[in-house]
This record gives structure tokens, sequence and C-alpha cells, in this order.
């Protein structure tokens, strides 16, 4: 099963607002990843985090990797229609070789 | 340069058939995994394949298997289909092994397997 806990499950927001998700975990990740999932297609990689406390931009997203390693939050300033989809936070452990998923926030916008 | 491509995009089996997906990844990736995506489950990693060497294995039966090729095209096999195995699943590729260091895995559309 999953070891992360992603929330909230959805969001029904207006155009313009601000979105703010989290993922957290009962382990230490090496790096935390956040992915946008559109109807049809598969994850797209938003932000990659490498380092405990790092807080990276790309646009309108802003992602912190937290100080424990064991969470990470994605912010979504000025929402816009097409950032409608589900967004997916990811931690990956060198060790074990492979990337953890949360079960996905699902983002409606209202124009 | 063309992105991660899967075949078929979409499939209609019955239970206790088998089936074979396909994933190309990215000219020059190496390193090809395989996820299953369910409502209920999210994406669970099954395996990645590097160099034709499988590299990793998540917790699934022996009834989903995988192989790669030289040209690092890869293949994923479940037998014996069940109806749980309905699922979309996704390929993802990256130049190389994700053991070492996180290196970034792009996605595949998916193949959605229905189980009747």
């Amino acid at each position: 099963g999953q070891q992360l806990n992603q929330s909230p499950q959805s969001m029904f927001i207006q155009e313009g607002e601000d979105v703010s998700m989290n993922c957290t975990s009962s382990s230490i990740f090496n790096t935390w990843l956040w992915y946008k999932q559109d109807p049809g297609e598969g994850p797209v990689l938003l932000i990659a985090l490498y380092k405990a406390g790092e807080l990276t931009s790309n646009g309108r997203l802003t992602a912190q990797f937290g100080i424990t390693r064991k969470d990470s939050f994605l912010n979504i300033s000025a929402s816009i229609p097409s950032d409608v989809g589900i967004y997916f936070c990811a931690g990956h452990r060198t060790n074990a070789g492979k990337s953890t998923f949360g079960d996905g926030t699902t983002l409606t916008v209202k124009p | 340069k063309a992105g991660v491509t899967q075949t078929p995009r979409y499939l209609i089996k019955t239970r206790g058939q088998q089936v074979t997906l396909s994933c190309s990844p990215i000219s020059g990736h190496r390193s090809v995994s395989w996820y299953q995506q369910t409502p209920g489950q999210g994406l669970q990693f099954l395996f990645e394949y590097f160099s034709e060497t499988q590299r990793n294995k998540g917790n699934f039966p022996g009834r989903f298997s995988g192989r790669q090729f030289s040209n690092s095209r890869s293949e994923m096999n479940v037998s014996t289909l069940e109806l749980g195995d309905s699922a979309l699943y996704l390929c993802a590729s990256s130049l190389a092994s994700g053991l070492a260091y996180y290196n970034e895995q792009f996605f595949g559309p998916g193949t959605r397997l229905t189980v009747l």
C-alpha cells in the first residue's frame, strides 16, 4: 500500500485563487517530486526537490522539501483553468531505487 | 525528440487470458519502469529494467513479468488475468537507473487494460 499521505484528496477553487497541497510520510526520502496528470496522459514532472529545506519555483508553482525529509508541499498561485488535473507527490529513495506515489489531489478550477 | 510511446492504448481481455504491453522509451534512455495506476491504489511500482536486466521489483505476484530488449524497448506481460488487473499501466523512461540517484522519469500515456 501507499506510504505517502497526500492531502487534500480534491479541491474546488475559483480561478485566481491560490492552492496548497501537501504530502507526508513516516519514512525519509532523498528526493521529493511533484507531478501533474491530465486525462488520458501520463504524469508530467513539475518540480523535483533534492535537499531538505529546499524551496523551488516553476512559474506559478512553488514546492518545498521538508526539513525532516518526511514531507513536502506544493503551492499554486493565481490558478487558471488549465491547472485542472490530478497532482501527485512522490518520494524517491536511492537505496530502494524507486519512487513511491501519493494518491493524488484532484484540482478543479471554476472560471 | 519523441516521447515515451506505449502500445496498445486500450485493451479489453477476459479473465484467464494473458496480455503483453509494449513501451518504447525516449531515444537514449536505458531505464524503463512500469507502474499500475488504479483509483483505489494509486500509482504502484511494478518493476524497473535497465540494460536488459531487472533492477528492481515491486510487490506484485509472479503473474506480472517483464523484459527489456537491446534497443531498450520493454514489454510487460500479465498472465491469467483477474478482474482486479483492470488498470492504467504506465511506463516511464529515464537515462539511468534510479538506484544511484534520482533520474527524471518521463511517463508514456499508458495502456488502459479492462478485464471482463
